[in-house]
């Protein structure tokens, strides 16, 4: 089964930059974009990148999304890091039926 | 402003049913597909099912082994989730979305946590 595995936890200081990886089990990274979803505690998902690398209106241009083929991985990068942005996030694609699949998710603090 | 409100949810034994509704506003609700998430209490993200726009496709994840079914009735704005054979692992917070014209899940709801409990 097509899965997509992210680190389980990230941290890094304010102010700092980090990268959140997320690796495709079988198949190409590249077949099918890739959706970024922020959550906070108790609140629905936001998207915060879509296509790989766009940004949804509003979204800061501190967060920014890549594929890498090599590793078979899209990565999703923070700059300038607030504790705002302590939150999970998830990466999203599709399986081989063309079905929304999720990560397992990450918990990023800012610490 | 655009709106997704789930309800339905609540305790229930397990082997009981219970159908789940997401009452949508503020956007033209007959023209997107729409899709039914869940998240287990610290769990991640899981998908459930789909329902295309004029219900013509509709899907659910295969973990589901068939006990739970999406349906919409586009003159109510209305999503359904009717599930069947509640099983303990399916206490979750189960939410509602919608790409609504965007290449994401772009709308979501509240959520509306069922339990299953004996």
């Amino acid at each position: 089964n097509f899965m997509l595995t992210q680190p389980h936890s990230v941290s890094e200081s304010p102010g700092k930059t980090v990268t959140i990886s997320c690796t495709a089990s079988s198949g190409s990274i590249a077949s099918n974009y890739v959706v970024w979803y922020q959550q906070r505690p108790g609140s629905a998902p936001t998207a915060v990148i879509y296509e790989d690398n766009r940004r949804p209106s509003g979204v800061p241009d501190r967060f920014s999304g890549s594929i890498d083929r090599s590793t078979n991985s899209a990565s999703l990068t923070i700059s300038g890091l607030t504790t705002e942005d302590e939150a999970d996030y998830y990466c999203q694609s599709y399986d081989a039926n063309s079905h929304v699949l999720f990560g397992g998710g990450t918990k990023l603090t800012v610490l | 402003q655009v709106h997704l409100v789930e309800s339905g949810g609540g305790v229930v034994q397990p082997g009981r049913s219970l159908r789940l509704s997401c009452a949508a506003s503020g956007f033209t609700f007959s023209s997107y597909a729409m899709h039914w998430v869940r998240q287990a209490p610290g769990k991640g993200l899981e998908w459930v099912a789909i329902i295309s726009s004029d219900r013509s496709y509709k899907y659910s994840a295969d973990s589901l082994k068939g006990r739970f079914t999406i349906s919409r009735d586009n003159s109510k704005n209305t999503l359904y989730l009717q599930m069947n054979s509640l099983r303990l692992d399916d206490t979750a917070v189960y939410y509602c979305a919608s790409p609504a014209g965007a290449r994401y899940l772009h709308l979501w709801g509240q959520g509306t946590l069922v339990t299953v409990s004996s």
